[in-house]
């Protein structure tokens, strides 16, 4: 069974660096031809696909966000970590992790998600 | 702005089927079969209910479905019923330096 979990700050304030942490299960990340992608939210807005790791640490990120992103996996702990750099209150958002197989186009299984919010 | 654009609302009444829309360009929805769509209730995560424009995961209904024509891709859910009523959004492959890119959504609701 595969589950994912997002954990981190709630509240950042503006121009700081966002850690997120996704720990899952039921999966491995070495090397297994799977990978964990982030996607986010502003409450009541669409959803925003930001960054992906696979298996074999290909990386790929949101061209807008490109340099504010960086994604890292820790497979021992069965983690991927998500850091946003210069923080703005418009990243105020539901951030979600997500499991995908390299081979297919779509995120099978999410995490509940975790709600930051930028504000000083 | 989303990347894919969708009617930012649909409904209908139980047991009806509704369709939505998602138009996207050449380099995505119409480059590519590798269009999704989720459903999200309120509050929770999404589910991918279509993957690769047609293809129905295990556990989805059939009620669902998926096409595609061009740059648009469409969603019809047959027989709709009341836990139906969600928020939909489609998905495109956009190539290897845009990996993917999510529609605005489309809020079904049954009447």
């Amino acid at each position: 069974q595969i589950t994912l979990k997002e954990s981190g700050p709630t509240l950042v304030k503006p121009t700081q660096t966002l850690t997120l942490t996704c720990t899952f299960s039921g999966f491995s990340l070495s090397p297994s031809g799977v990978g964990v992608g982030w996607i986010r939210q502003p409450p009541g807005k669409a959803l925003e696909w930001l960054a992906l790791i696979f298996w074999n640490d290909d990386k790929r990120y949101s061209p807008s966000l490109k340099s504010r992103l960086t994604i890292t996996k820790d497979t021992s702990k069965n983690q991927v970590i998500l850091t946003m750099t210069n923080m703005d209150p418009v990243d105020t958002a539901t951030y979600y992790c997500a499991h995908r197989y390299d081979f297919d186009y779509f995120f099978d299984f999410w995490g509940q998600g975790t709600l930051v919010t930028v504000s000083s | 702005q989303s990347a894919l654009t969708q009617p930012p609302s649909a409904s209908g009444s139980p047991g009806q089927s509704v369709t939505i829309s998602c138009t996207g360009t050449s380099s995505d929805v119409g480059g590519y079969n590798y269009v999704s769509w989720y459903q999200q209730h309120p509050g929770k995560a999404p589910k991918i209910m279509i993957y690769e424009v047609s293809k129905r995961p295990s556990g989805v209904p059939d009620r669902f479905s998926g096409s595609k024509s061009g740059n648009t891709a469409s969603l019809t859910v047959s027989g709709l019923q009341a836990e139906d009523e969600a928020d939909y959004y489609c998905s495109s492959y956009a190539g290897s330096n845009n990996l993917e890119v999510f529609g605005g959504g489309t809020k079904l609701t049954v009447l």
